[in-house]
């Protein structure tokens, strides 16, 4: 059974700080990882994904992965209020074209 | 920019009705997957396809059913409303070179 762990939080940071999500995986043939951020009420938005290990800058957005150690993160530098939503985590393989998600991490940046 | 749309937004009706929730793309997208998601909770794969005349059940056990017929098309239809299938209903596409799901809006739905 393929899956994808996260903490459901609640996250709390003061804006301006460094948000940092994290998530695991228990498949060891999952080749990309995605990470969206839900608004409550709305779709999933996609901010990043990542393919390779190391890390992929994207503005205020970091994402990083180990294969090794099966961990995806992502930062969000100078955090700001209105980015207070869920963050998902998910997971593909190429064989299938499933992509699993974990459930969520409810983040919260504060005034 | 994904264009995918689903239709209507919002459904409220009553048990026992037949529904049917509407997704289509622009993009060409051969794949496609139905989500449910109820609020605050994670996300649940209900069906998805491969391509056209292609359809598979997903994780979660449903009683809608799918067809493709078309590429930009994948309708999911409930044969007998019960108050159970209130839920949000995402449509997703995958996209061919990026490897990433772009979501639809989304079909608010509740049952009476």
């Amino acid at each position: 059974q393929k899956e994808v762990e996260q903490n459901s939080g609640p996250l709390s940071v003061p804006e301006g700080a460094i948000a940092s999500l994290n998530c695991t995986y228990s498949d060891r043939g999952s080749q990309s990882f995605f990470w969206y951020r839900q608004y409550s009420g709305k779709s999933p938005e996609l901010i990043m994904f990542i393919y390779s290990n190391g890390d992929k800058e994207d503005g205020r957005f970091t994402a990083q992965l180990n294969k090794a150690s099966q961990y995806v993160s992502l930062l969000i530098r100078d955090s700001q209020p209105s980015e207070s939503a869920t963050y998902l985590c998910a997971g593909g393989m190429d064989r299938d074209d499933k992509i699993i998600f974990g459930k969520g991490t409810r983040l919260h940046i504060l005034p | 920019e994904a264009d995918i749309y689903q239709t209507p937004r919002y459904l409220v009706i009553g048990t026992g009705k037949k529904i049917t929730l509407e997704c289509s793309q622009t993009m060409g997208h051969d794949k496609m997957y139905w989500y449910q998601q109820d609020p605050g909770m994670e996300l649940h794969l209900i069906h998805y396809s491969y391509g056209v005349n292609s359809t598979e059940k997903g994780d979660l056990s449903s009683e809608s059913t799918v067809s493709r017929i078309r590429t930009e098309h994948f309708p999911l239809t409930l044969e007998s409303a019960r108050p159970s299938h209130t839920s949000q209903y995402l449509c997703a596409t995958l996209g061919t070179n990026t490897d990433t799901q772009y979501f639809g809006p989304g079909t608010r739905l509740t049952v009476l």
